[in-house]
């Protein structure tokens, strides 16, 4: 079946540092992918829309310049954290779908940020 | 906006009944709707997916219903077993292909 692989799946890193998250579609290509950022407790929250080629769309209340997304393959996007805050400390999590395929996402296993 | 409810947030189930989810949502109906399990520090895995002008799926032990007048799925587990214990989410998705997520409802199977 279809793997997305996401890495690290752990990270903490110093207020002020960048962090890349790495998220790759392993035997499918996925012109699109999607970021999500889920809090304790709470459901998962699209962050922004990948686009293979193209810039990335990002939802409302989501700063672009901050969470730099960049999808140069048709298997891989990367989220970069930039100038991290301890309030950016949460679990990212990033999915894919085979292109043209009425199918369910596949997600990757996450990443736990810990910003200190 | 769309808003999608997911109407218990825990449920308690006991081993080999049948555990049921429901899953509201408000605004337009959805080209399709899925549903996820996920476990603690991973990532949702996809279970079963559903198309507006399909009424119910099943897959081994899991069915789903769909019933767009009400604007409501539900989710069945039946011969519930303990592994069954996760959260399961349901999502919908509309022609832009962005899958916007429920709350979710922890489910415990006791044994």
């Amino acid at each position: 079946g279809a793997v997305v692989s996401q890495h690290p799946s752990r990270v903490i890193c110093k207020s002020g540092t960048s962090v890349k998250i790495e998220c790759r579609s392993l035997d499918f290509q996925a012109t699109t992918m999607f970021w999500y950022r889920q809090f304790p407790k709470q459901s998962l929250m699209l962050m922004a829309t990948s686009n293979e080629g193209s810039k990335a769309t990002y939802e409302q209340g989501v700063e672009k310049d901050k969470f730099l997304i960049n999808h140069a393959s048709l298997t891989l996007s990367t989220l970069t954290v930039t100038s991290a805050h301890p309030e950016d400390s949460s679990f990212y999590i990033c999915s894919a779908r085979e292109d043209r395929k009425v199918a369910g996402y596949t997600f990757g296993s996450g990443t736990r940020l810990t910003v200190v | 906006s769309q808003k999608i409810e997911q109407n218990s947030e825990a449920l308690n189930i006991q081993e080999g009944k049948t555990a049921t989810l429901t899953c509201n949502y408000t605004n337009y109906s959805p080209a399709y709707l899925q549903w996820y399990r996920q476990d603690p520090g991973r990532g949702p895995v996809f279970l079963l997916l559903i198309r507006e002008n399909e009424k119910e799926k099943r897959k081994e032990r899991l069915k789903v219903t769909f019933d767009t007048t009400l604007k409501q799925s539900l989710f069945h587990i039946t011969a519930s077993q303990p592994a069954d214990s996760a959260t399961y989410l349901c999502a919908l998705a509309f022609g832009n292909e962005k899958l916007t997520f429920g709350t979710g409802t922890r489910l415990t199977i006791i044994p």
